[in-house]
């Protein structure tokens, strides 16, 4: 069983639309990562996240630590944000290294 | 200020070969892992050094070794290459707030 579990595993959206997507995981953690990784390969870190809610333009990221819960939302959706989403999590149980969710392919559709 | 670069950015090889993929971190980060990444699934952690020390090893078999040097840069080698190597490797350096800042890989295909 993989520590951290996405869902849903491919998302295609209509370019406006709000967009979710989940993250639970199942190991002690002290930070949560939203990543984004597009076609070329290369990762950006989009948020670290180890309590509450942070927002950064048209992205929003939440986690619930009691239920080992994390969402990104991304609002006004774009057909730019079409990339493979990853939540990835790491803290003394994982030995401060990264287990990382297999991702979430996300289409937005013009 | 540049970000994490690797090297090469993509790579051919034969079964049996040997392969070294660089890495220089963000000027400052002293600390570089390094994830093998799978078509179709999430990267998996195999080594992190911190000041030139191993501080942490993945499930990955002895062929797979890496050193970090003086100045930071990484070396990620694997011997005697399998066809399941094939797959994106990633090196992330860390710096002191803990902020991780991930290169854009190195895509090995061994044939």
């Amino acid at each position: 069983k993989n520590e951290v579990e996405q869902s849903p595993q491919n998302l295609t959206a209509q370019e406006g639309e709000f967009i979710t997507i989940n993250c639970s995981y199942s190991v002690g953690i002290s930070a949560l990562h939203w990543l984004q990784q597009h076609p070329g390969g290369g990762i950006v870190s989009l948020f670290m996240l180890s309590s509450g809610k942070k927002k950064h333009g048209r992205l929003i990221a939440t986690i619930n630590i009691q239920e080992k819960h994390s969402s990104l939302h991304i609002t006004a959706s774009h057909p730019r944000d079409s990339a493979v989403y990853i939540c990835a999590v790491r803290g003394p149980n994982t030995g401060n290294q990264f287990y990382f969710g297999t991702g979430t392919s996300l289409t937005v559709i013009p | 200020d540049a970000g994490v670069t690797q090297s090469p950015t993509h790579l051919i090889k034969t079964r049996g070969q040997h392969v070294t993929l660089r890495c220089s971190p963000i000027s400052g980060h002293k600390s570089v892992s390094w994830y093998q990444q799978v078509l179709g699934q999430g990267p998996q952690f195999i080594f992190q050094y911190y000041e030139k020390e191993e501080r942490g090893r993945g499930n990955f078999p002895d062929r797979f070794s890496a050193r970090q040097f003086p100045n930071y840069s990484s070396e990620l080698n694997v011997n005697a290459l399998l066809l399941g190597d094939s797959a994106l490797y990633l090196c992330a350096s860390t710096g002191h707030d803990y902020g991780y800042t991930f290169g854009s890989g190195t895509r090995l295909t061994v044939v």
